[in-house]
C-alpha cells in the first residue's frame, strides 16, 4: 500500500498568510495525486488534481506542485473561507490512499 | 447539480449485518465510477471499495468477503452490502463520485455513521 504522510498536521495563519502543506507518499505515485477541503460539517471538495491541475471553480490563489513522492498544496492569501481541514489522495495504485489531514486554523 | 445522499447507517451489533444506500442525482450510476470511503472516529479517511462502470469491483482488504458493492441503474442507487461486521468497521461512510480513470474523486455524500458494538 501507498502510505501518505501530510504536514504539518496543524497549522496556524492569519488572514493574508501563505500556507504550505506537504505529502509525502512512501512510494512514486507520478502525477496521480489530489487535494481536498473539507469544511466542518460539509461534504469534502476537490481543489486540485493530476498534482497542479485545478477544479473548476477552484480560486486561483490554490495551486499544486511536487513530483514522484513529494507534493504540496499552497494557498496564497489565505481567506476567511479557507480555515478548513485539507488532505491528498493518491489514485496510482490499490488501495486508493489519503493522507492524514492538515487542520488549518486561525491564528 | 451533482448530489449523493446516504442513508441506512445505524447502530449494529458485531457480526450483524447492514447496507447502506446512496442515493444520486444529477448524474447516471450505471455509468459512472463510484465508490465507498469511511472516515473512523478521531482517524483519517479510508477508502473501502469501488464499482467501475462496466461493473468490475475493487475491495479494501480488510473488507474483501464481507462487504459487496452494487448499484441500481433503475432507482439510481448505489449500495454497500456490509456483513460480518466488526468494532472497527464503525466509521461514517461516504458515497462518492470517481472521475474516470484515474479515478479521482470529485464529488463526496455528507456520510452516515455506522456504530459497530454490543
Amino acid at each position: 500500500d501507498i502510505q501518505l504522510t501530510q504536514s504539518p498536521s496543524f497549522l496556524s495563519a492569519s488572514v493574508g498568510d501563505r500556507v504550505t502543506i506537504t505529502c509525502r507518499a512512501s512510494l512514486d505515485t507520478y502525477s496521480d495525486l489530489a487535494w481536498y477541503q473539507q469544511q466542518p460539517g460539509k461534504a469534502p471538495k476537490l481543489l486540485i488534481y493530476a498534482v497542479s491541475t485545478l477544479q473548476s471553480g477552484v480560486p486561483s490563489r490554490f495551486s499544486g506542485s511536487g513530483s514522484g513522492t513529494e507534493f504540496t498544496l499552497t494557498i496564497n492569501s489565505l481567506q476567511p473561507e479557507d480555515f478548513a481541514t485539507y488532505f491528498c489522495l493518491q489514485v496510482h495504485s490499490y488501495p486508493l490512499t489519503f493522507g492524514g489531514g492538515t487542520k488549518v486554523e486561525i491564528k | 447539480e451533482v448530489q449523493l445522499v446516504e442513508s441506512g447507517g445505524g447502530l449494529i451489533q458485531p457480526g450483524g449485518s447492514l447496507r447502506l444506500s446512496c442515493a444520486a442525482s444529477g448524474f447516471a450510476v450505471s455509468v459512472s465510477y463510484m465508490s465507498w470511503v469511511r472516515q473512523a472516529p478521531g482517524k483519517g479517511l479510508e477508502w473501502v471499495s469501488l464499482l467501475y462502470s462496466g461493473g468490475i469491483k475493487h475491495y479494501k482488504d480488510s473488507v474483501k468477503g464481507r462487504f459487496t458493492i452494487s448499484r441500481d441503474g433503475v432507482g439510481n442507487t448505489l449500495y454497500l452490502q456490509m456483513n460480518d461486521l466488526r468494532a472497527d468497521d464503525t466509521a461514517v461512510y461516504y458515497c462518492v463520485r470517481n472521475q474516470d480513470f484515474p479515478y479521482y474523486i470529485d464529488y463526496w455524500g455528507r456520510g452516515t455513521l455506522v456504530t459497530v458494538s454490543s
